[in-house]
């Protein structure tokens, strides 16, 4: 079975300053996708970033990067230029890869959550 | 378009009692995600639908929970003789056939059961 690890339940960040949110996984598969969705207090999941497991390349999303290391199961996302609309809470989240009479299948696993703060 | 939508968004009911929840997924989305989230916890898969058919259920804590999707549009999530821990956000998600994975997700339904 997949596991998803976030070991930081809470953290804080000035305003525009740099944040990085930690996140491990357990997973004997090969091809995998991984996520991050952002929580804010209205509850509405939003996609903040996708990787695909095999692409090498770490993807990118303005200010939203992540740090994918597939041999160490390790993926963390990057804020830069943190805002206050940032805070929020933040969920790294697993999917096996599959297909599915041509479309997606298969249930996301998330961890913890961490709830990130930026101050002002 | 319109999002996922979810009704009632809170639900209070007394231990005992039977509860639907609704969920409205983006028009042309065959596919349907049920997860619950506790207090302080990510969401936890309950069952996906891919169009009027359960694909997988094997989320579903026990037979008092089950899930319905007649049309393949909107899906119905049923609790009967609910349990105080049975209390936590209810999330619903959908996704079109043929793309890149993304679940988009509705504001859930919180429901206490007293």
């Amino acid at each position: 079975a997949q596991t998803v690890t976030q070991s930081q339940p809470e953290m804080s960040v000035q305003e525009a300053e740099t944040v990085t949110l930690s996140c491990t996984y357990d997973t004997s598969e090969n091809n995998y996708y991984l996520f991050w969705y952002k929580q804010p207090p209205s509850r509405q999941m939003i996609l903040v970033i996708r990787q695909e497991a095999y692409k090498q390349q770490n993807a990118t999303e303005n200010r939203f990067s992540v740090n994918f290391q597939k041999a160490a199961k390790s993926f963390s996302l990057k804020i830069s230029d943190s805002q206050l609309g940032d805070t929020a809470m933040y969920f790294c989240a697993f999917m096996k890869h599959g297909v599915l009479l041509g479309g997606s299948q298969g249930n996301l696993i998330f961890g913890k959550g961490t709830k990130l703060s930026v101050k002002p | 378009g319109a999002g996922v939508s979810q009704t009632p968004s809170n639900k209070v009911t007394e231990k005992g009692k039977y509860v639907e929840l609704r969920c409205d997924p983006i028009s042309g989305h065959t596919a349907l995600y049920w997860y619950r989230q506790s207090l302080g916890q990510g969401p936890e898969f309950l069952i996906y639908f891919q169009g009027t058919g359960a694909a997988d259920d094997s989320g579903l804590p026990n037979d008092r929970f089950f899930a319905v999707r007649p049309e393949g549009s909107v899906s119905t999530l049923k609790i009967q003789r609910t349990e105080r821990g049975d209390s936590a956000v209810y999330l619903c998600a959908s996704n079109p056939t043929g793309t890149l994975h993304e679940q988009f997700f509705g504001p859930g339904t919180r429901l206490t059961v007293l």
